[in-house]
């Protein structure tokens, strides 16, 4: 089955800095690539997502890149702001609305 | 759009009994339903995939007699904790997604059992 991995585990920067969080997978057949933001106490929640014929998507301060012949994928916050402050999550799927296999998450901090 | 309702935010009960918790769909037709758990600083563990209509299909060991899912609707699906003991304390997350869609989750529930 797919094995998806993220790094870092923590991760901290001053506000205005930027922050990339790391996932590899395992499973070429992987085609669709969503990441969570997740505060503390609730439900995560989408904050972008990639399909496998995409090699980049941004919106607004989030962006997201895919090689998929290495098999990784990233996120990219610009200018964080303290409100950034949580947990983020990537995830693969073979296509949407399939199970989704997690990475490990990392916990982001915007120091103000 | 997408959003994704849980019921209760959080629950405390006495081990031995049951708890249900209800997930809903609330602008949106679910085709697929996920329960997930989540313990303090990990990551979503899948317990079960549910299909409108259908029965439930479980990961592997997650007890099935113990964790009853239900999806009787395209936009409501139930998680029971039957005899609910300490160690099932848990945060227990939905997530709800139409056919060939993503998934949104609920804001989960937090489950104490005494």
């Amino acid at each position: 089955g797919e094995n998806v991995e993220q790094h870092p585990s923590t991760l901290s920067v001053q506000e205005g800095d930027s922050a990339v969080i790391k996932c590899t997978y395992s499973d070429s057949a992987s085609n669709y690539f969503p990441w969570y933001k997740q505060e503390l106490g609730k439900g995560p929640q989408l904050i972008i997502d990639i399909r496998s014929n995409v090699g980049e998507k941004k919106d607004q301060r989030i962006a997201v890149t895919l090689n998929k012949t290495a098999k990784h994928f990233s996120l990219h916050i610009t200018e964080t702001q303290p409100e950034d402050s949580a947990v983020y999550f990537c995830a693969a799927s073979y296509m949407t609305g399939n199970q989704f296999y997690f990475g490990t998450g990392t916990s982001l901090t915007v120091i103000p | 759009g997408a959003v994704v309702s849980q019921h209760p935010s959080w629950v405390i009960c006495k081990s031995g009994t049951s708890v249900k918790i209800e997930c809903r769909s609330l602008d949106f037709q679910a085709t697929t339903m996920f329960w997930y758990r989540q313990f303090p600083k990990q990551s979503l563990m899948l317990m079960a995939t549910s299909n409108e209509g259908s029965k439930a299909t479980y990961e592997q060991g997650v007890e099935k007699d113990k964790f009853l899912i239900n999806h009787a609707s395209l936009t409501l699906s139930t998680l029971t904790v039957t005899s609910a003991h300490p160690e099932d304390s848990s945060f227990y997350i939905c997530s709800a997604a139409q056919t060939g869609k993503t998934q949104y989750f609920g804001p989960g529930t937090r489950l104490l059992v005494l």
